[in-house]
């Protein structure tokens, strides 16, 4: 059991460029999660897989937001067009099925839109 | 949707001392966790917590749901205690909520 993992852990680009975040969960979860956490702010909900369903979005995630979980294993979170207020920290978390549903955090991807 | 409101918002303590942090929230839930998120931005999960009381060392915590509140209770106080304290929170579904959490900073 080697954690959850996310790649890059930064990320800087400039303004209207794409970015693609990915977060290995712990090997026997089969839930996954994607959070934001702005400065001085808790994680916000962004969306939800069970599996490789994507069950649940948040109204946070617009058009430019994409997630995906295609085999039910890793995953990841894509933003085209950046914009300056897309800079924060993406943090993505895992759980095991079941009805305790604790959940296990990556590091967390930190992005900053120039 | 399901508020979560942590108190105090800020907290300072010498090294040894005790605190008691807050969570309160609106609604029915069928889930509660506590996280601690270190200086480096890694949040640990402290406890799973939906009822009743559990103890991990000097920290423990108490959910009461009838009353839709939960404490954690942090005894002699160390400055690796120092970061921020997020209490979480789902309904039903499997959305975790948190709140805006408490920042703590022990002095040694």
């Amino acid at each position: 059991d080697t954690g959850v993992s996310q790649d890059p852990r930064h990320k800087i680009t400039k303004r209207g460029q794409n970015v693609t975040f990915r977060c290995d969960p712990i090997s026997e979860h089969n839930r996954l999660y994607w959070y934001r956490q702005t400065l001085g702010q808790g994680p916000e909900f962004l969306t939800y897989f069970q599996n490789e369903a994507q069950l649940e979005k948040s109204r946070l995630l617009s058009d430019r937001f994409s997630a995906e979980r295609p085999k039910g294993s890793f995953s990841t979170l894509e933003i085209q067009r950046t914009e300056q207020g897309d800079s924060a920290m993406y943090l993505c978390a895992s759980s095991i099925g079941g009805g305790a549903n604790v959940l296990t955090f990556g590091a967390g991807s930190r992005l900053t839109v120039l | 949707g399901i508020q979560v409101e942590q108190s105090p918002p800020d907290l300072i303590l010498q090294e040894g001392a005790n605190s008691t942090l807050r969570c309160n929230f609106s609604d029915s839930v069928n889930n509660l966790q506590w996280f601690h998120q270190n200086p480096w931005g890694q949040l640990i999960n402290l406890f799973y917590i939906p009822s009743g009381t559990k103890q991990n060392g000097r920290l423990s915590a108490t959910t009461v749901a009838t009353e839709r509140y939960s404490l954690l209770y942090i005894s002699s106080s160390q400055t690796t205690d120092s970061g921020v304290y997020f209490c979480a929170v789902s309904t039903g579904g499997f959305k975790t909520i948190f709140g805006a959490g408490t920042r703590l900073f022990v002095k040694a």
